[in-house]
């Protein structure tokens, strides 16, 4: 059962505009949240984090949103680059566990 | 400051064969985690050491793997006997703090 999920397996935006990349997830025992990005052959890089006690957080051009009560959060870029193109993934876990759960990842690709 | 390191980088085997990973964390990260990504779906958690201890192996597949990290510095995931859903992505990642692992580029395992 995947607590995890990036339902758009891939999502292509020209360069310079907005790109949304949507998570949910089903265990309401997270508070902790990252986002992962990946270029192929390399491992996942960290990209950024929201404590379940925000509901915002931004960082350059990137910000991730959360809304507990639907157990989603979303990461915006803008604007978009082509060198963010990659495999984004979002992740989970509880602050008391060291386990961190996975989604299956969504392939941006930005369009120069 | 050098990244997480991991050898080999692929390993093809045949079913019934072992085959030792290696992966090397940053110095000074007393959090060590194995990942597994299997055909381009999520990563999924293997286990977890600090220092030399397991912390967490819950997401160990079988008895078929073995997980060791003497004197707390490097890891080893040793899978014996081999079988063809082994084959993966294994990545490693330490971290000092819980949940913000530095991975490492991945061993592209084939079972064939």
């Amino acid at each position: 059962d995947q607590q995890v999920k990036q339902n758009s397996p891939s999502l292509s935006v020209q360069e310079g505009r907005i790109s949304i990349l949507n998570c949910d997830y089903t265990n309401s025992m997270f508070d902790y949240f990252l986002w992962y990005k990946k270029y192929p052959a390399e491992g996942p890089t960290f990209l950024i984090s929201i404590s379940s006690i925000k509901d915002k957080n931004e960082d350059g051009r990137f910000t991730v949103f959360l809304n507990k009560s639907a157990k989603h959060l979303s990461l915006h870029i803008v604007p978009s680059q082509p060198g963010d193109s990659a495999v984004y993934f979002c992740a989970a876990k509880e602050t008391s566990y060291d386990k961190v759960i996975f989604g299956p990842g969504t392939s941006l690709s930005v369009i120069p | 400051e050098a990244g997480v390191t991991q050898f080999p980088s692929h390993s093809v085997i045949e079913k019934g064969q072992t085959v030792t990973l290696r992966c090397d964390p940053i110095s000074g990260h007393d959090n060590l985690y194995w990942y597994r990504r299997v055909m381009g779906k999520e990563i999924k958690f293997l286990l977890h050491f600090v220092k030399e201890s397991k912390q967490d192996e819950s997401g160990m597949p079988n008895n078929r793997f073995l997980a060791e990290r003497t004197g707390g510095t490097y890891s080893t995931l040793k899978v014996q006997p081999a079988e063809l859903e082994d084959s993966g992505v294994y990545f490693c990642a330490s971290s000092q703090e819980f949940g913000r692992g530095f991975f490492g580029p991945g061993t592209r395992l084939t079972v064939l």
